[in-house]
């Protein structure tokens, strides 16, 4: 069975701060790797693709490391409406039906 | 674009009723999926399909059952609701089955 586990949290985490998730799958073979954010009672919505050279977006920096199996979400001058549950996605490595989810780490960031 | 949407929004049904929720895509998507997502429980695919005519089950398939006639739609039934089928069912759709998958806004299902 394909795995995806992160740390449910809640992470607490003063305005202002740096807050890092971290994310390990199962599948060696897998191709694809995002984040996502869920708001509450809302649908996903992709925060950023994970390559394996990395990937920045402002704020948000996320990484790849295929030798140890796990990705990473680094958020810097963290926000309030950073506040969110966060996703790991792996995807591929297998059928169609590759796609899979993490069950998200719980961010609160506090004024 | 409308992207991916959904309906309805909310529905509550007995035990044993059937329903059909919806699914829409306007962006040309050849793959598309169904969630559903519980507390504690995180995502699980219910169906999938590659493209029209196609469909696979995934995690959770039994209770539901999904069709592709186009590549626009695909809607998910529910054949007679049980209680363990109260949940919030999200549609999504990407390019390939390797992309990134846009999400619907979700329907809200209760099963009395």
């Amino acid at each position: 069975r394909k795995e995806v586990e992160q740390d449910p949290g809640p992470f607490n985490v003063p305005e202002g701060a740096t807050v890092a998730f971290n994310c390990t799958y199962s599948n060696s073979a897998s191709q694809s790797f995002f984040w996502y954010r869920q708001d509450c009672r809302k649908e996903p919505k992709l925060l950023m693709s994970v390559y394996s050279s990395g990937n920045e977006d402002g704020r948000f920096t996320a990484q790849l490391n295929r030798a140890s199996q796990y990705i990473s979400l680094l958020i810097r001058d963290s926000k309030l409406s950073d506040s969110a549950t966060y996703l790991c996605v792996v995807n591929g490595g297998g059928g169609a039906d590759g796609l899979t989810f993490g069950k998200g780490t719980h961010l609160i960031i506090q004024p | 674009n409308a992207g991916v949407t959904q309906t309805p929004k909310f529905q509550v049904l007995k035990t044993g009723q059937s329903m059909t929720l919806q699914c829409a895509q306007d962006m040309n998507h050849e793959y598309m999926s169904w969630y559903r997502q519980d507390p504690g429980m995180g995502l699980r695919l219910i169906h999938y399909s590659v493209g029209a005519g196609i469909t696979d089950q995934g995690e959770v398939p039994n209770g539901y059952n999904v069709s592709r006639s186009t590549t626009e739609d695909f809607p998910l039934r529910l054949l007679s609701a049980a209680p363990s089928q109260t949940s919030v069912y999200f549609c999504a759709s990407s390019y390939r089955f390797i992309n990134e998958q846009f999400f619907g806004p979700g329907t809200r299902l209760t099963v009395l």
